[in-house]
């Protein structure tokens, strides 16, 4: 069966700019969750979406937000960018909860200048 | 709160010769735990999960880790190293009690000379 799906892979934006990333699960998965990884502070966790709520969120501002589809797909919305926003942003599909393994997709490396 | 501690930023190991990752864990609930590799530009991709079941688990590539309960730890092992291994490795806790987020680790580079 078909992978998770990010679009678009590489995104340039100026710094005042908003973006939205785009997120295809696997077919039959329901979470949805985002995470944003950079050399220094690793893989941090952004939020996760569950049947279209948002069921967890971690520690960012609320320039960071999220939805998710009733076809599970997902986006998220980064507004007014800034320069600490470049990073390389991961989608990871699960079919229901904790127990199950994640399957994430190739990312959307943003770079914001 | 849940938090994973890898305890070596970088291994570096010769091709055909074992391979030991460690990741120490805490979680206040019954977590599952992952490790994942991640290949440059690449996504991260699962190579094996520990879920409550048998505590010594296999993964893909020849991986395997133990779940230590006593110790807190979920260390990654291999027998012989390839060359493709070279990539950075995640060690990954997931909680129920703590909405099943997964939190990482901060990453373990594994270099495989030749």
């Amino acid at each position: 069966k078909a992978g998770v799906t990010q679009t678009p892979r590489y995104l340039i934006k100026t710094r005042g700019q908003q973006v939205t990333l785009s997120c295809s699960p696997i077919s039959g998965h329901r979470s949805v969750s985002w995470y944003q990884q950079t050399p220094g502070q690793g893989l941090q966790f952004l939020f996760e979406y569950f049947s279209e709520t948002q069921r967890n969120k971690g520690n960012f501002p609320g320039r960071f937000s999220g939805r998710q589809f009733s076809n599970s797909r997902s986006e998220m919305n980064v507004s007014t960018l800034e320069l600490g926003d470049s990073a390389l942003y991961l989608c990871a599909s699960r079919y229901w909860d904790g127990n199950t393994e994640a399957f994430f997709g190739q990312g959307t490396r943003l770079t914001v200048v | 709160a849940q938090s994973v501690t890898q305890l070596d930023s970088h291994v570096s190991v010769s091709e055909g010769t074992p391979v030991l990752l460690r990741c120490n864990y805490s979680s206040s609930y019954s977590p599952s735990l992952f490790w994942y590799v991640q290949h440059p530009n690449k996504g991260l991709q699962l190579l094996l999960k520990y879920t409550s079941a048998a505590t010594l688990v296999k993964g893909i590539n020849g991986f395997e880790a133990e779940f230590k309960k006593s110790e807190t730890s979920f260390h990654l092992t291999k027998p012989s190293a390839h060359m493709s291994d070279a990539a950075e490795y995640f060690c990954v806790v997931s909680d129920l009690g703590y909405g099943n987020k997964l939190v990482f680790g901060a990453g373990t580079i594994l270099r495989v000379k030749s």
